[in-house]
């Protein structure tokens, strides 16, 4: 069973702050990603990590920032938060086998009023 | 044309009904197929995994791929209403080293 946290589970915040969304996981993983999910759409892949001080742009154009200064914690900063950057974000990580596959967090819902 | 392509539905069958779901993709080279179940304002789970081509089964699950011809399939037997989620399915080139690439989803529900 994977090991991986979001908090907070739901935020509620108006237009202009900036938040830090959390991520960590307790199983050493070196990868982990962030993606993007609109109720009952497809999933969107913004920035993915591969290790510490790694990181990269995924497919989704995003206003956001990440950072990897520890291996189990990936957050994610969104600078001035507006409408649009309502959704569901989600945190996953992996293993560097080549066998491993992905494992996701519960998820973060941001509404943004 | 995107590499995965996944039927969203809505699909809805009565219980104990077999449901078969499905992805085609157009990338050759991927070798890693992932089916994930996924809950309302839940994360996905990871369900079924399997390399190459050829069938795998666990419980009321069967995995299937078909290189030849771009195409997997999860098969659920005896479907149950607490199957009721989205199924994404996933591959990649070569797991671990590169993002995986997810299917739209497909919207399952299981009519008592």
């Amino acid at each position: 069973e994977a090991d991986i946290y979001q908090t907070p589970r739901y935020l509620v915040i108006g237009t202009g702050k900036k938040i830090t969304l959390e991520c960590s996981q307790t199983m050493g993983h070196d990868k982990m990603y962030w993606y993007q999910q609109d109720p009952g759409m497809e999933l969107h892949l913004i920035h993915y990590s591969y290790g510490v001080n790694s990181t990269e742009k995924g497919d989704l154009s995003s206003e956001s920032t990440v950072s990897r200064i520890r291996t189990e914690h990936f957050p994610l900063t969104l600078e001035s938060a507006r409408p649009s950057h309502t959704s569901q974000y989600l945190c996953a990580s992996q293993g560097s086998f080549s066998t491993d596959t992905q494992y996701f967090g519960p998820g973060t819902r941001l509404t943004v009023l | 044309q995107k590499e995965v392509e996944q039927d969203p539905g809505p699909l809805s069958v009565p219980e104990g009904a077999i449901v078969s779901l499905n992805c085609t993709y157009s990338n050759s080279a991927f070798q890693y197929f992932m089916w994930y179940r996924q809950y309302s304002r839940k994360g996905p789970e990871l369900l079924m995994y399997t390399y190459s081509s050829g069938n795998k089964e666990d419980g009321r699950f069967t995995a299937q791929v078909d290189k030849s011809s771009k195409y997997i399939s999860l098969f659920i037997r005896d479907s149950q209403p607490s199957d009721s989620a989205t199924y994404l399915c996933a591959m990649s080139v070569n797991s671990g080293n590169t993002p995986l690439v997810f299917g739209k989803g497909t919207r399952l529900s299981v009519i008592a």
